[in-house]
């Protein structure tokens, strides 16, 4: 079975500090692929950044970075620099055999 | 189209009533996926389309819904005689297809059963 949890409902950073949302998942294969979706109160999801398992460089998109640790089955999301516009629902997701798991997500809140 | 388009935005019914949700995926994409989002809940998957292959139904909840896909593009989700806890959004996907793996989500329908 795979499954993806996110253990932090909800967290709050300050405009301009960094923040680190968690993820962990489980699955029995090698090959899958990682993902961070935001999804504002637009309800529009949007594709934040994308890890594939077998590479171990950790993947980065401006301010947004991940921390994939495989063995440990782990998948957080790294947020510097947070702007206002960065306060949504960030779910995390694994994809493999054509099926996408999410987690339960993590309100981020952006105090000015 | 240029994205993933779902209409109605909203919509409100009566218990015992059927609707239909529509999604109209990016142009080429062959791969289609339908979600629900219950309130403050993660996604749940109910069913996905791949070209002209036999759709994954593994995460209907129940008989009353049903999905389908007119010429391997366009979407219609059914719920037949909704129910209160039908209530949610209800999210559309497209991808490219098999093995491209990068969604490209609708806002979505948010269906209200009262």
């Amino acid at each position: 079975a795979q499954t993806v949890t996110q253990s932090q409902p909800e967290m709050s950073v300050q405009e301009a500090e960094t923040v680190t949302l968690s993820c962990t998942y489980d699955t029995s294969e090698s090959d899958y692929y990682l993902f961070w979706y935001k999804q504002p109160p637009s309800r529009q999801m949007i594709l934040v950044i994308r890890q594939e398992a077998y590479k171990q460089q950790n993947a980065t998109e401006n301010r947004f970075s991940v921390n994939f640790q495989k063995a440990a089955k782990s998948f957080s999301l790294k947020i510097s620099d947070s702007q206002l516009g960065d306060a949504a629902m960030y779910f995390c997701a694994l994809y493999n055999f054509n099926k996408f798991y999410f987690g339960s997500g993590t309100k981020l809140n952006v105090k000015p | 189209g240029a994205g993933v388009s779902q209409s109605p935005s909203n919509k409100v019914t009566e218990k015992g009533k059927d609707v239909e949700l529509r999604c109209d995926p990016i142009s080429g994409h062959t791969a289609l996926y339908w979600y629900r989002q219950s309130l403050g809940q993660g996604l749940e998957f109910l069913i996905y389309f791949q070209g002209n292959s036999a759709p994954d139904k593994s995460g209907l909840p129940s008989d009353r819904f049903s999905a389908e896909r007119t010429g391997g593009s366009v979407s219609t989700l059914t719920i037949q005689r909704t129910q209160q806890e039908d209530s949610a959004v209800y999210l559309c996907a497209s991808s490219q297809g098999r093995g491209a793996n990068v969604l490209t989500f609708g806002a979505g329908s948010r269906l209200t059963v009262l």
